[in-house]
């Protein structure tokens, strides 16, 4: 079972490129989520879909936007790229609101 | 006040140590407990949930006291294997999503030979 898959494992972005990062779950899981994680702050969720056709803010979704494609999938998308971006990011699922979270090995962005 | 806190270490403690975590949060009508691993540039992963009743797994055990408002996690007999960052994670609502899980900052763990 490949579980939680993301891609691209590293990116390099000039300041105002865009890019979408890829995330696909084969654990037929419900919601799906995106986090941030920088040294010292945690896990910040930006965004999430707590089921298929549905995705909300999370608590830091300024400059991302989102699209549940359709069950498995859930991409994440920087339209226009900028340096407080740099971070490494996780895809999650789970199955249900209150079930643990498998993630995503993870994207290391970097924003120059 | 954080919500969820933790103590950011680091820990070092020699092989064959018992290690015991705290985690403290703000929201007293939270439901939903656990601790995850993160290895070093890798992915957190579920380590336990956390029960009410508490709960062990082999060399780890969480405890759950909601009239102080903490998580704990217990390491007996440390091994190297161990050393990494534990995560509290707490989803402070009974129902909905989890959109509201809530992450410590982590307590980094080092084992030493």
């Amino acid at each position: 079972n490949a579980g939680v898959t993301q891609t691209p494992k590293f990116q390099v972005l000039k300041t105002g490129q865009s890019m979408t990062l890829q995330c696909a779950q084969d654990m037929n899981h419900n919601s799906m989520y995106w986090y941030r994680q920088d040294p010292g702050m945690g896990l910040r969720l930006i965004y999430y879909s707590a089921s298929e056709g549905t995705t909300d803010k999370g608590e830091v979704p300024n400059g991302y936007n989102v699209s549940r494609l359709n069950k498995r999938e859930f991409s994440l998308r920087l339209e226009s790229a900028a340096p407080s971006q740099t971070s490494v990011y996780f895809c999650a699922s789970s199955a249900a609101w209150n079930s643990p979270l498998h993630f995503g090995n993870g994207t290391r962005l970097t924003v120059t | 006040r954080k919500e969820v806190e933790q103590d950011p270490g680091p820990f070092n403690v020699p092989e064959g140590a018992t290690v015991a975590f705290n985690c403290t949060y703000s929201n007293s009508a939270s439901q939903s407990f656990f601790w995850y691993r993160q290895d070093c540039r890798k992915e957190p992963k579920l380590l336990m949930s956390v029960y009410s009743s508490g709960n062990e797994d082999g060399r780890f055990t969480a405890q759950l006291n909601r009239a102080s408002q903490y998580i704990s996690l217990l390491i007996r007999d440390s091994k190297l294997s161990d050393s990494a960052t534990y995560l509290c994670v707490v989803n402070p609502i009974s129902s909905g999503s989890a959109r509201q899980l809530t992450f410590g900052s982590g307590t980094q763990l080092t084992v030493l030979p």
